[in-house]
């Protein structure tokens, strides 16, 4: 099974801020790497695919980047809506696994 | 738009049987892969099961593998998770969740319902 890695596990930042937030594979997944926030008490929601591809509708604010093992999520400015929680998960092989989660909070 | 409405979530027993359903709408159902992911209280997103458009391949987690079945029936828009031997560890919101529009269950997961509560106690 492939293992997914995220971290931090918890940040703290401020409307505004650039955050990034990265995700670590255990093999390879060339770029078979998406990108979802979860707001408390809501359903995931896709902000990237394919390590880099912005799901439509998704503010440009939102970027990734990578491939093989190390991946990354930036949030150019950082907007009230975004304090949320934050999976990576690869679309590779069975069966699909998710980072642990990245909890953005207000500081 | 897009809509996925889970439903047969509840209170169960410990050994007991469950059956979840989603209805989909707003997109070309029979085209898509279909999965099941959950997520027990506090915890984070754990991949339950996949099923391609055709429902003839199917995968499940480890976890679950024995006990559960995903079956989709494509002119009722419906995916269905039959779950047996339930156990305390099995608690969680389960959502019904649209993959990518391939042919295999390994996807990306589009779209999100709003996810079935399943609680096993006694």
């Amino acid at each position: 099974d492939i293992q997914m890695t995220q971290s931090p596990s918890s940040l703290s930042a401020s409307v505004g801020d650039r955050v990034t937030i990265t995700c670590r594979a255990s093999q390879s997944i060339r770029t078979s790497l998406n990108w979802y926030r979860q707001k408390s008490g809501k359903a995931p929601k896709l902000l990237i695919f394919g390590a880099s591809n912005l799901q439509s509708g998704v503010p440009s604010r939102f970027s990734g980047s990578g491939s093989g093992t190390d991946f990354t999520l930036t949030i150019s400015s950082l907007q009230p809506e975004d304090f949320a929680t934050y999976y990576c998960q690869q679309s590779s092989s069975t069966p699909l696994t998710f980072g642990g989660g990245t909890k953005v909070e207000i500081k | 738009e897009v809509e996925l409405v889970e439903s047969g979530g509840g209170l169960i027993q410990p050994g007991r049987s469950l059956r979840l359903s989603c209805v989909a709408s707003g997109f070309s159902f029979p085209d898509n892969a279909m999965h099941w992911v959950r997520q027990a209280p506090g915890k984070g997103l754990e991949w339950v099961s996949g099923i391609s458009w055709t429902g003839g391949i199917t995968a499940y987690a480890d976890s679950v593998r024995g006990r559960f079945t995903i079956s989709r029936d494509n002119a009722k828009n419906s995916l269905y998770l039959q779950m047996n031997s339930l156990r305390a560890e099995d608690t969680a919101l389960y959502f019904c969740v649209k993959g990518s529009r391939v042919t295999t269950v390994v996807t990306r997961f589009d779209f999100w319902g709003q996810g079935a509560p399943v609680t096993v106690s006694s």
